[in-house]
């Protein structure tokens, strides 16, 4: 079992450029969360799928924020345009189980925006 | 206003003390999870607990689920160097699958 997989493990780009953060799933898992994590927010759940569908996007922050999953074993993160307080890290979250609350993480994409 | 109030922020000691932190919160919660975070890594899953008053341990470490499941608290005992991380813990009100973090607990156990 791989995990959950994440790219880009680091990015650094400029105010302005669109970002595209990428998660494979556990296969089989049914439930794919998206947060972010910031020395004065912590962990905050950005947006989360079962079965490839969103079910709550009321912590995506702006627009600017958009997510999808297009298969159970895909999704990706966008922002654009991005801006210098998107710096954070951000982790994808997959749990074989709908609502069981047990998430197994990936080791999360570092976004740096200048 | 944090859903989930976790105690303390920070924890310095030396190897071999006993500690506990704590996770608190006025919400009642269906399942609440405690996690452990090492640098550069995500957050790895240490247990679950479901029901009020429930005591799980592994290991060195007990978990303890409050009766009327608004709080719990983590107890290691004989702390290792190799326990050093930040300790999170997590809830969900219903079983929807949306949990919600608290700020985290960073532990440092010093050799």
């Amino acid at each position: 079992d791989a995990g959950v997989i994440q790219s880009p493990r680091h990015e650094v780009t400029e105010m302005g450029q669109e970002v595209t953060l990428r998660c494979k799933p556990i296969s089989g898992h049914n439930s794919l969360f998206w947060y972010r994590q910031t020395m004065m927010r912590g962990l905050e759940l950005l947006i989360y799928f079962n079965n490839n569908v969103p079910i709550d996007d009321s912590g995506m922050p702006e627009d600017r924020f958009s997510a999808k999953m297009p298969n159970a074993s895909f999704s990706t993160l966008k922002i654009q345009p991005s801006e210098p307080r998107d710096s954070a890290v951000y982790f994808c979250a997959s749990s074989r189980v709908v609502g069981a609350n047990v998430l197994t993480f990936g080791a999360g994409s570092r976004l740096t925006v200048l | 206003t944090q859903l989930l109030e976790q105690s303390p922020q920070f924890l310095s000691i030396q190897e071999g003390e006993n500690l506990t932190v704590y996770c608190n919160s006025s919400s009642v919660f269906s399942s609440l999870q405690w996690y452990r975070q090492e640098p550069g890594e995500g957050p790895v899953l240490l247990v679950t607990v479901v029901t009020g008053g429930e005591v799980k341990k592994l290991k060195r470490l007990t978990f303890q689920f409050g009766d009327a499941r608004k709080d719990s608290s983590l107890h290691i005992t004989a702390a290792q160097p190799g326990d050093t991380g930040l300790y999170l813990c997590a809830g969900a009100r219903t079983n929807a699958g949306k949990s919600t973090f608290g700020d985290g607990t960073t532990l440092t156990v010093k050799p």
